[in-house]
C-alpha cells in the first residue's frame, strides 16, 4: 500500500459528461501529480500541485482542470468528455523534497461510452 | 517526444535469465528513477540514481547511469515469473515534473 488513495476505482460515463477524480496523498506529502495512461501507452504528465499551488503543467487539455485543497487532497475535473478520454488516471505524491521518489495510487479507470 | 524513452518496447525471457532494459533522455537530470507497473495497477518505485552516481544496486536490481550519453540501464538478474510487468524510467525535470517514457513490457516465462 503506497498510502496514496484514489477514488473512485472505476468510472463509466457518457460522452459530454463531467467527472471528478479524487486523490488523497500520503500523510505529509505536499506535492501531487496527475498522470493519464491510455491503453498500452506511457504516462502522460498532466499537472502538478505543491502545497495548494500549481507547480507544473504538462499535456493537460483545456477541458481538464485540477486543484489542491488546504488539506492537500486533490481533484481532477474532466469535462465535455470524449471517447478518447478513456484511460487510467493516476495520482502520485512526493514528500517535501521534490527530488525524491513518487508514490502512486492505484488509479481511476475512466471509461467514456 | 517524451523524455525518458525505454528500449526495447517488449522483452521476453526465460525464468532465471537476466533482463536488461535501457532508457535514454534528452536534457540534464537531477536524478533518474525506475518504476514497475503490474498490469493496470499503480506504479511502484524501484530505484533512484542521482546524476553524480554511476551505478546502484538493490537486491536483484542493478542500475547504471551514463550522463555523458544521457542513458541508463536496468538489469534484473535471475528473473522470476513474478518479475513480469512493465518497467518505466522517469526523469526529474528540474525540481518539479517527473516525466515517464512508454516503458518496457517484460515477460518472464516459467
Amino acid at each position: 500500500d503506497s498510502g496514496v488513495t484514489q477514488t473512485p476505482k472505476h468510472l463509466i460515463t457518457a460522452t459530454g459528461q463531467r467527472v471528478t477524480l479524487r486523490c488523497s496523498p500520503r500523510s505529509g506529502d505536499l506535492s501531487v501529480y496527475w498522470y493519464q495512461q491510455s491503453l498500452d501507452q506511457g504516462l502522460q504528465f498532466l499537472i502538478q500541485y505543491y502545497n495548494g499551488e500549481e507547480r507544473a503543467k504538462g499535456n493537460i487539455l483545456e477541458r481538464f482542470s485540477a486543484q489542491q485543497f488546504p488539506d492537500l487532497h486533490s481533484e481532477l475535473n474532466l469535462s465535455s468528455l470524449e471517447l478518447g478520454d478513456s484511460a487510467l488516471y493516476f495520482c502520485a505524491s512526493t514528500p517535501l523534497g521534490d527530488r525524491t521518489e513518487a508514490f502512486f495510487g492505484q488509479g481511476t479507470r475512466l471509461t467514456v461510452v | 517526444s517524451q523524455q525518458g524513452e525505454e528500449d526495447p518496447q517488449a522483452l521476453s525471457i526465460q525464468e532465471g535469465e537476466n533482463a536488461t532494459m535501457n532508457c535514454s533522455y534528452k536534457t540534464s537530470i537531477n536524478n533518474l528513477q525506475w518504476y514497475r507497473q503490474n498490469s493496470g495497477r499503480g506504479l511502484v518505485h524501484l530505484i533512484l540514481i542521482r546524476s553524480n552516481e554511476r551505478e546502484k544496486h538493490s537486491g536483484r536490481l542493478r542500475v547504471t547511469l551514463d550522463t555523458s550519453k544521457k542513458s541508463s540501464s536496468l538489469l534484473i538478474t535471475a528473473s522470476r515469473a513474478a518479475d513480469t510487468a512493465s518497467y518505466f524510467c522517469a526523469r526529474r525535470a528540474g525540481s518539479y515534473q517527473l516525466t515517464f517514457g512508454k516503458g518496457t513490457k517484460l515477460s518472464v516465462i516459467p
